[in-house]
């Protein structure tokens, strides 16, 4: 059982090329969410899904999008890099039913910079 | 949403218990208080949650407030490995969705 996986871990990109995070659970969990860190700071969300084809937007969606066609993966996009998106990226899971909502389990992380 | 306010920093002997404030004094009826920990730059690891009752578990206890606007996240015996930012995050009302604020940073002294 490895949880979420997120790849890769580093990647290095010039301004305007684009790259798609991956992120792919194995316990079956309905929710998922990815997240952005900046240095010295908490987490802020970027988009999060429900389930296989519905996603919303977070806090912070601009320069993003997501997709999610199965359970298990949910990818997030990087169109134009920015070097204001050079960040630390987390995806999670979480499985929820009605107001109650599991906890999440966190990836280790992809270190994305953008030169 | 309801937010939380916690301290930004904190030290603890080693051996000794590490309480961790927070506030979230707007929290509503049906939202949950999540406790989380991040160390180094590892994805934030889950620690505790509660609704109205204390909880404990192999990790750490949760004293909620009778009024739940205020919450102290307990590490019975603190080691050096639980040296790490500690964030406590109320459940977005109606939504799913987390809101981190800066957390606590606790330091466990030797």
């Amino acid at each position: 059982n490895a949880g979420v996986t997120q790849t890769p871990k580093f990647r290095i990109l010039k301004i305007g090329q684009s790259m798609t995070l991956q992120c792919a659970q194995d316990m079956n969990h309905n929710y998922m969410y990815w997240y952005r860190q900046d240095p010295g700071m908490g987490l802020k969300l970027i988009y999060y899904s429900v389930g296989a084809g519905i996603t919303d937007k977070g806090e912070v969606p601009n320069g993003y999008n997501v997709s999610r066609s199965t359970t298990e993966d949910f990818p997030l996009r990087l169109e134009l890099a920015a070097p204001s998106q050079t960040s630390v990226y987390f995806c999670a899971s979480s499985y929820s039913t009605g107001l109650f909502m599991g906890p999440q389990h966190f990836g280790d992380g992809t270190r994305l910079s953008i030169l | 949403d309801a937010k939380t306010t916690q301290p930004t920093s904190m030290d603890c002997a080693e051996g000794r218990a590490a309480n961790l404030p927070c506030n979230h004094s707007t929290i509503s009826g049906n939202e949950y208080v999540y406790w989380y920990r991040q160390i180094h730059s590892q994805g934030p690891q889950y620690i505790i949650h509660g609704l109205k009752n204390n909880e404990t578990n192999e990790m750490a206890s949760l004293i909620i407030t009778e009024d739940r606007k205020s919450s102290t996240l307990i590490l019975p015996h603190a080691t050096l490995r639980d040296t790490a930012v500690y964030y406590c995050i109320v459940q977005g009302s109606g939504t799913y969705k987390y809101i981190f604020g800066t957390g606590t940073r606790l330091k466990v002294l030797a």
